[in-house]
């Protein structure tokens, strides 16, 4: 069974580029049939998908955040990463690391998720 | 980009059947999946595709869609069915983005 573990810094300074990382476990990271991605979670709010990476290494990103956002895979860790660069106190959340089983193009369900990480952007 | 509206709150007799919501344009061409997710823990796919459970889902969930409105029911709310429910599909803008629904908070009364 794939779990999902994200970690990295939770106090990120404003204008800085927030980094965390999500370890796979349960499977290989280069096997065909997965994406990989990034969803947050402010506060008492929704959920926002922030982009994810196939394993051909495609990336997509929210439009919305697509010039401050970088995700990457880490193949000999079986990890893949997120960058957000610029962050102000908008981009406090919980940021949660999801896989995506390939269901075809009319389907696009996230059935694994991380536990979470709270990051917090504040001087 | 596109947009999925939930309503924000929905309340149920314990045993009752519940059906909430979900409407955006990129439903008329895509399948809405649903998340449960329940104070400080991650949310859990409870319905994916036109409607399919992941194991370990009861069977008391199940999705529909119609036009530009998908639902999730439960038949038989349970107590600890009460969370917060949100629903996803592919953006109908063609770029393989992602969007998800505002939630809905599910309480069962």
């Amino acid at each position: 069974q794939l779990q999902l573990q994200e970690s990295g810094s939770g106090l990120v300074k404003p204008s800085q580029t927030l980094s965390l990382t999500c370890a796979v476990s349960g499977g290989s990271i280069s096997s065909g049939g997965y994406s990989w991605s990034w969803i947050r979670q402010p506060p008492g709010k929704g959920l926002e998908w922030i982009g994810y990476i196939y394993h051909s290494g495609s990336t997509y990103y929210n439009p919305s955040l697509k010039s401050r956002v970088t995700i990457s895979v880490d193949r000999s860790k079986n990890q893949f990463s997120l960058k957000l660069s610029s962050v102000t106190a908008a981009d406090t959340a919980v940021y949660y690391c999801a896989s995506r089983s390939d269901y075809g193009d009319y389907v696009y369900a996230f059935d694994i998720w991380g536990q979470g990480t709270m990051v917090t952007v504040s001087s | 980009s596109s947009e999925l509206t939930q309503d924000p709150a929905v309340s149920v007799a314990l045993g009752q059947t519940v059906r909430i919501t979900c409407q955006g344009d990129s439903l008329r061409s895509y399948y809405a999946s649903w998340y449960q997710q329940k104070p400080g823990q991650a949310p859990v796919l409870v319905i994916y595709g036109k409607n399919n459970r992941p194991s370990g889902i009861p069977d008391r969930f199940s999705g529909s869609s119609s036009g530009n409105t998908a639902s999730l029911t439960i038949t038989g709310a349970q107590a600890e069915d009460e969370a917060d429910y949100y629903c996803n599909s592919r953006d109908s803008s063609g770029n393989h983005c992602v969007v998800f629904g505002g939630g809905t908070k599910l309480t069962v009364l």
